[in-house]
Formats: structure tokens, C-alpha cells, sequence
């Protein structure tokens, strides 16, 4: 299992807004500002939506937010856009045995 | 902008050794970032397999590292993996990617290649 625990799917409508949930621990999400967010499309690279709990990189949309409380964090996409439909990882720094943890995987469905 | 793209074999047999390549381009392997590689089986998460500076320093994944090894090769502008013994769990989705310099996450994804272990 990952070390990370996230939803494995969500839904919404277009225009709503949805969040997605990455649950860690005091080793890594909780411990470190250094959680990312990747959106995920069949048969394509990962790319990098939010990184450092809450900065968007050049290019990507103001409807992708993220943040952080405690050990868990969140991403949330606001304005659905039948374009978002994909799955979403989310990544942390790690003290632990490894440098870099993952989640499982949310795959977003826009209804 | 910078790219990465996975190559080798598809289809490895059972004891067999995987090898990978990753080439990059719009970037030098010799900038200040580490490189990494990581997996995804079939319907599993991913998983952090070990990464690679220019210098040739290496960090592996403890539960992978009797088998893996990374190794760099600057003139050509990339990097590569091999995993020794593998099984059926070893299938999986390979990808490589950019450590930023900040080594605070993976900035820059290959679109990954899929290995299948079979014989």
C-alpha cells in the first residue's frame, strides 16, 4: 500500500468544485512543506500542478488550489472543466526511508 | 522546457535483468538537480526507486536496493536503471524524473514505459 492515503475516486459536475485529500504523517506531510500534486492522463507524462503545499507553477490554472493542515493535505480544483478528468497524485518529502512518497491515486471523474 | 524519455525493453523474462534508459533533452544532466527513477504496478501506487546525481552519488530505495543500480552517463545526456532477478512484482510502469535543485519535489516527468516480467 502507498504511504500515502488518498480517495480513490471523486466526482463532480462541471462548474463545481471538488478536493482531494492526501493523508501522511509527521514524517512527511505533516512535517515539511514539500507536498506536490500531479495530474495524470492516460498514455502521458505526470505534470506538476501544485508544489510546496500551495505554489503553482507557470502555466497551470488559478482553479487549482492547494493547502495543508497537520498531516493531511489537499488539492482542490474549483470551476470543473470536463479537461480535468484525470487521476491526481500526490507527493511528499519524506524523513523516513525513502526521500519521496506517493499516494495511491484519485481518479477524478467529471460528471 | 525540459523532457525525458524512458526506452528498453518492454517484455523482460523472470530472473532476468531490466534496463532502462532515460534521455534527456532541453537540460543538462550535469545541472545542479538529482535524477530519479520511479514505478508503478498495475493498479498499485507509485514507488520511489532510487536516484542519481551528476557526480555519480546514488540513493536507492531500501526495499529495491540489493537489486538496483543507476548510473549516469554524461555524454550522451542521460541516465539508466537496471533491476536485477525480477519477478511478475517487478511489472509495473517505469517513469523517470527531474529533482528540482531545491530538492523539494519531482519538477519533470517521462511519460514512462511499461515493463512486463514474463516468460
Amino acid at each position: 500500500q502507498s504511504a500515502l492515503t488518498q480517495p480513490a475516486s471523486v466526482s463532480g459536475s462541471p462548474g463545481q468544485s471538488i478536493t482531494i485529500s492526501c493523508t501522511g504523517t509527521s514524517s512527511d506531510v505533516g512535517g515539511y512543506n514539500y507536498v506536490s500534486w500531479y495530474q495524470k492522463h492516460p498514455g502521458k507524462a505526470p505534470k506538476l500542478m501544485i508544489y510546496d503545499v500551495s505554489n503553482r507553477p507557470s502555466g497551470v490554472s488559478n482553479r487549482f488550489s492547494g493547502s495543508k493542515s497537520g498531516n493531511t493535505a489537499s488539492l482542490t480544483i474549483s470551476g470543473l472543466q470536463a479537461e480535468d478528468e484525470a487521476d491526481y497524485y500526490c507527493s511528499s518529502y519524506s524523513i523516513s526511508s525513502t526521500p519521496w512518497v506517493f499516494g495511491g491515486g484519485t481518479k477524478l471523474t467529471v460528471l | 522546457q525540459v523532457q525525458l524519455q524512458e526506452s528498453g525493453p518492454g517484455l523482460v523474462k523472470p530472473s532476468g535483468t531490466l534496463s532502462l534508459t532515460c534521455a534527456v533533452s532541453g537540460g543538462s544532466i550535469t545541472s545542479s538537480n538529482w535524477w530519479s527513477w520511479v514505478r508503478q504496478p498495475p493498479g498499485k501506487g507509485l514507488e520511489w526507486i532510487g536516484e542519481i546525481y551528476h557526480s555519480g552519488r546514488t540513493n536507492y530505495n531500501p526495499s529495491l536496493k540489493s537489486r538496483v543500480t543507476i548510473l549516469v552517463d554524461k555524454s550522451k545526456n542521460q541516465f539508466s536503471l537496471k533491476l536485477s532477478s525480477v519477478t511478475a512484482a517487478d511489472t509495473a510502469v517505469y517513469y523517470c524524473a527531474r529533482v528540482t535543485a531545491a530538492y523539494d519535489h519531482l519538477e519533470y516527468w517521462g511519460q514512462g514505459t511499461l515493463v512486463t516480467v514474463s516468460s
